[in-house]
């Protein structure tokens, strides 16, 4: 397993327009969890899931955000009408639920919103 | 709200000088990590601090956690320009709640 995978790298999109991102995470690890990362910040976090059942989500993630995990295994994060605002680097991590302190991120998706 | 603040945002200094690194938190957290994150890249975990006082070491760099579990520093020996990077701290609570990072060049 080579780690944390996250597709695509790099998004360009137009403000109105919908994008999905894909997270694939470490295959034995049944937590999964999406951050937000702007510039000259440090990651915030929005969402988790334990297996399929998303636990918790953060305040930051509006009504245009959507996540979802259906088998437990990759998760894709949904932003529909995006805004300038959103332009941001989306970081995925996973973790065994037993140690969630001990998270392995992926190397992001860049979404830029014109 | 916990916070974590980390001092300074920026410090850019030459090759084989040494550095500190500050993070201070405004509540106990049960540990605190520290990662490393390259441009274009994830963060990557270097090392979690569970008790006050602990301090570890990974080869030129040595992580402190402050007694009262608030706060935590790391030490750079002889820096080298493979360092470059942001360093994060970031405390375990119920989630990880990371500060803002310091973004550390060093100059060859």
């Amino acid at each position: 397993d080579t780690g944390v995978s996250q597709d695509p790298r790099h998004k360009i999109t137009k403000r109105g327009q919908n994008v999905t991102f894909r997270c694939d995470p470490i295959s034995e690890h049944n937590r999964l969890y999406w951050y937000r990362q702007t510039l000259g910040q440090g990651p915030e976090f929005l969402t988790y899931f334990q297996n399929e059942a998303q636990l918790e989500k953060s305040r930051l993630l509006s009504d245009r955000f959507s996540a979802e995990r259906p088998k437990g295994s990759f998760s894709t994060l949904e932003i529909q009408r995006t805004e300038q605002g959103d332009s941001a680097m989306y970081l995925c991590a996973s973790s065994l639920s037993e140690r969630t302190d001990t998270q392995y991120f992926g190397p992001g998706t860049r979404l830029t919103v014109l | 709200t916990q916070l974590l603040e980390q001092s300074p945002q920026f410090l850019s200094i030459q090759e084989g000088e040494n550095l500190t690194v500050y993070c201070n938190s405004s509540s106990v957290f049960s540990s605190l990590q520290w990662y490393r994150q390259e441009p274009g890249e994830g963060p990557v975990l270097l090392v979690t601090v569970v008790t006050g006082g602990e301090v570890k070491k990974l080869k030129r760099l040595t992580f402190q956690f402050g007694d009262a579990r608030k706060d935590s520093s790391l030490h750079i020996t002889a820096a080298q320009p493979g360092d470059t990077g942001l360093y994060l701290c970031a405390g375990v609570a119920d989630k990880i709640i990371f500060g803002k990072g310091t973004r550390l060049h060093i100059l060859p």
